[in-house]
């Protein structure tokens, strides 16, 4: 496809249970973001990866939360003993890298996680 | 602490009517994204703005960056209820280990009523 896909769309879990949620970017997007979006809120800033650089986790709320970026492509957020104030809505996005406090980020449905 | 403070949160206006979004901080940004989201999807970009004191025009949306490039407004001109949706604002800081990271306002929910 030719946008950001992020899998899976809805994802219902009970208290305590790990999730992986999973996000391909547009093929050649060296920079990927994870942000998590509360109802009609605005975006709260997990995780960024840029190239080969070592990943921006500054907005990671706990250490239940990873991330992780394969082969510069595909990246995997998990959130381990989730709680239910990790319900929201995490949405992933990427951009060409080339001038990252101007370049266009291109946002994935995201995946809406209830916790029970 | 929240960087960038968006007013109104909410806005509920009739067709044809004209509309101001604000987007304030006290720091200064390297740029300034408005960006646009419906609900089930991503936020798209509308426009990104660069140089302190400028003015970008779509259509019947006008986009002006502050002078001090520390807040930014959108406004729209006879909005229609196409228009109705979640408005972003998000700034990017210059250099340093913020570079590349967007911070993003808490959102208008804007609601066009025909």
């Amino acid at each position: 496809g030719a946008g950001v896909s992020q899998s899976p769309s809805n994802k219902v879990t009970e208290k305590g249970k790990d999730v992986e949620l999973r996000c391909d970017p547009i093929s050649g997007h060296t920079a990927l973001y994870w942000y998590r979006q509360s109802l009609g809120q605005g975006l709260e800033f997990l995780i960024y990866f840029q190239g080969n650089s070592a990943p921006d986790k500054s907005g990671l709320p706990s250490d239940r939360f990873s991330a992780e970026r394969t082969g510069g492509s595909v990246s995997t957020l998990t959130i381990q003993r989730t709680q239910q104030e990790d319900s929201a809505v995490y949405l992933c996005a990427s951009s060409r890298g080339s001038y990252p406090s101007r370049d266009e980020q291109f946002f994935g449905p995201g995946t809406r996680l209830t916790v029970l | 602490t929240q960087l960038l403070e968006q007013s109104p949160q909410f806005l509920s206006i009739q067709e044809g009517e004209n509309l101001t979004v604000y987007c304030n901080s006290s720091s200064v940004f390297s740029s300034l994204q408005w960006y646009r989201q419906e609900p089930g999807e991503g936020p798209v970009l509308l426009v990104t703005v660069v140089t302190g004191g400028e003015v970008k025009k779509l259509k019947r949306l006008t986009f002006q960056f502050g002078d001090a490039r520390k807040d930014s407004s959108l406004h729209i001109t006879a909005a229609q209820p196409g228009d109705t949706g979640l408005y972003l604002c998000a700034g990017a800081r210059a250099g340093g280990t913020s570079y590349g990271k967007l911070t993003f306002g808490q959102g208008t929910i804007l609601t066009v009523h025909p």
